[in-house]
């Protein structure tokens, strides 16, 4: 059973609009979540965190926001741009959890067209 | 710095064959990280190490799997026997220190193909 849920596999947005992709968790034990970008033929990268006492991440054009009643975190990129077309994915970790486990959703592909 | 290496960046093998694929960390990371990538399952924890020892082996999934660190710059992953199943992108991943917000650095991947 996924405990991280990326339900769009994919999102195609014009060049200068917001993208908005959607994470969804069901461990109430996650405290600490990611954003990882990955190009094709390349490992992912991290891209933004927010840990569970803040409800908003920023960093340049790129805002995390986390909802920890809803159970849910959203990655915001503004404005949007031909290179952020890439897999992004979202994950997350408890802290009672062994050091390194990052749960991670299967992703989303982000399709930013001219 | 090269960050992580892996090798090779593709493998296809027969089913019963043996496959070893290979990361260095960068340089001066005291953790190492193997994933699986798959369409049905994303991308999953296999095995941790910390300065060489395994840490968290629990997603490893049979016994045909077995993952090596003899030393702080080269790490195996091991299937032996290979099945079609087995086919997916395999990352390896460093990073410095023990907390979790410690970012992780993914390698290029492995493609295998399990034929």
């Amino acid at each position: 059973d996924q405990q991280v849920k990326q339900n769009s596999p994919s999102l195609s947005v014009q060049e200068g609009r917001i993208s908005i992709l959607n994470c969804d968790y069901t461990n109430s034990m996650f405290d600490y979540f990611l954003w990882y970008k990955k190009y094709p033929a390349e490992g992912p990268t991290f891209l933004i965190s927010i840990s569970s006492i803040k409800d908003k991440n920023e960093d340049g054009r790129f805002t995390v926001f986390l909802n920890k009643s809803a159970k849910h975190l959203s990655l915001h990129i503004v404005p949007s741009q031909p290179g952020d077309s890439a897999v992004y994915f979202c994950a997350a970790s408890e802290n009672s959890g062994s050091q390194g486990n990052l749960i991670f959703g299967k992703g989303t592909k982000l399709s930013v067209k001219p | 710095d090269a960050g992580v290496i892996q090798s090779p960046r593709h493998e296809v093998t027969e089913m019963g064959q043996e496959v070893t694929l290979r990361c260095k960390p960068i340089s001066g990371h005291d953790y190492l990280f193997w994933y699986r990538q798959t369409m049905m399952r994303g991308l999953e924890l296999l095995i941790y190490f910390n300065n060489n020892v395994p840490i968290d082996d629990s997603g490893m999934p049979e016994d045909r799997f077995s993952a090596k660190m003899p030393n702080a710059s080269f790490s195996t992953l091991k299937i032996q026997p290979s099945e079609p199943r087995d086919s997916a992108v395999y990352f390896c991943a460093s990073s410095l220190g023990g907390t979790r917000q410690e970012t992780q650095y993914f390698g290029p991947g492995t493609r295998l193909l399990v034929l």
